[in-house]
Order: structure tokens, then sequence, then C-alpha cells
């Protein structure tokens, strides 16, 4: 079946450190992809999407390229701040599938 | 502005107890999901809604009940028969099945036991 395999955290990074999250994903077809992120307390917000493979998601400085090849969405950012201290969730949907699958989530610290 | 709203931010339950979720959209999504997150966990299907008076189970339905009697809202009980009922329960929306749109979440409902 689908899923979604994120690295495991939690991770923390200095300030305008460069960050990277991995995600791979299984999957029959051409899903579309997603990058969540949730801060402490709240639901989560649609950070990018990337709907066919080599689109590139791009969002707030975040970026993620859809690789069928590899089966990989990997989240980058040139250089974090505090305030992208936050759980990132990858995630995935087939077109004609009922149902989202999600990472487990990747928790960042940035420290200033 | 379009979202979709959760209610009550802050729950508690009581031994024996049944409690009710509220999830509101104005979207117009056809499709709504309930989920259940743990602490330092991910997301887990709790049930699932296509259309108005059909859902599905998720997951993890085993102590949980839903209804779907109007498209904007799908409401979430726990019974008692749910035995650790303590966790963060986030109502999403997506526009419709065949549809590779995102799902849109709500803050979430906090849900304690006394």
């Amino acid at each position: 079946g689908d899923s979604v395999t994120q690295m495991e955290g939690p991770v923390t990074l200095s300030e305008e450190a460069f960050l990277t999250i991995n995600c791979t994903y299984t999957a029959t077809g051409y899903p579309s992809l997603f990058w969540y992120v949730q801060y402490p307390g709240e639901g989560l917000q649609l950070l990018l999407k990337a709907t066919k493979a080599d689109d590139k998601g791009s969002n707030k400085g975040f970026e993620a390229t859809y690789r069928k090849e590899t089966t990989s969405f990997h989240l980058e950012k040139g250089s974090v701040q505090v305030s992208d201290s936050a759980v990132y969730f990858c995630a995935l949907k087939q077109g004609s599938g009922n149902q989202f699958y999600f990472g487990t989530g990747t928790s960042l610290t940035v420290i200033p | 502005d379009g979202g979709i709203t959760q209610s009550p931010k802050y729950l508690f339950r009581k031994e024996g107890q049944n409690v009710t979720l509220s999830c509101e959209q104005n979207l117009n999504h056809d499709a709504m999901y309930w989920y259940r997150q743990d602490p330092g966990q991910g997301l887990r299907l709790i049930y699932y809604s296509q259309i108005v008076n059909d859902f599905q189970k998720g997951d993890i339905a085993e102590g949980y009940s839903v209804s779907r009697e109007k498209k904007e809202s799908f409401p979430l009980t726990v019974t008692s028969a749910q035995k650790n009922p303590t966790a963060f329960y986030l109502c999403a929306s997506s526009v419709s099945r065949n549809s590779n749109q995102p799902q849109h979440f709500g803050d979430g409902t906090r849900l304690s036991i006394l």
C-alpha cells in the first residue's frame, strides 16, 4: 500500500543553518506530494505541494522537488530562523484515492 | 475567509461519558476527515466521509462514532468505549476524492480525562 517515510527527529539547528528533512514514499501511479507544518497547539498548515514528477514546490523559503526516480520529496531551506521551529509532515495522495498518507513528522528546533 | 472551525479547543471527559467534538467547514469541500494525534506521534485516521450521509472507518475507529448529515459538518463522538481518549483531535477537509488538492485542517481539540 501507499506510505510515506520521514527522517526521524528531533532536529536541532542554529539560526541561518541549512535545513534538509528527508521524505521518501511508496505508491503506485503518480501521487501528489505535500509538506505540512504544525506549530505547537495548532493544526497542520500546508507549506508546499507538487503534483507531478520534477515539479518544485516552494513557499516561505522552503523548497521540495518531486523526484520520481528516487521516490523522494525532501524539504530544504537555505537559512532557517527561530520562527521555523515546528513539526514538519510529509504526505501523499493518489488522485483517485480516498485517503491522505502522512509521515510520522519531524520536529525542528532552531536556536539563536 | 473560508476555513475549518473546530470546537471546543479544550474538552474534558469524565469516566463513562460520551463527548462530541464539533467540526464545521465553509470551503464547500465534499470530503472530511478526523485524525487523532498523540504526543510526539503522527496522525492516525479515525473516520472519513466523501459525501453526505456516508462515511468509512479509518485505522482506529473503535470507540468513536461520526455522522455526516450536512456537507458542512462532521462531528466526532468519543464514546465511553474508548478507554484512552486523551489526545489532540484534528479535523480536515478536501475538495473531493478524485482530486490532487491538499487537505485543510482545523486548529484541533485537545481532549483530556478528568
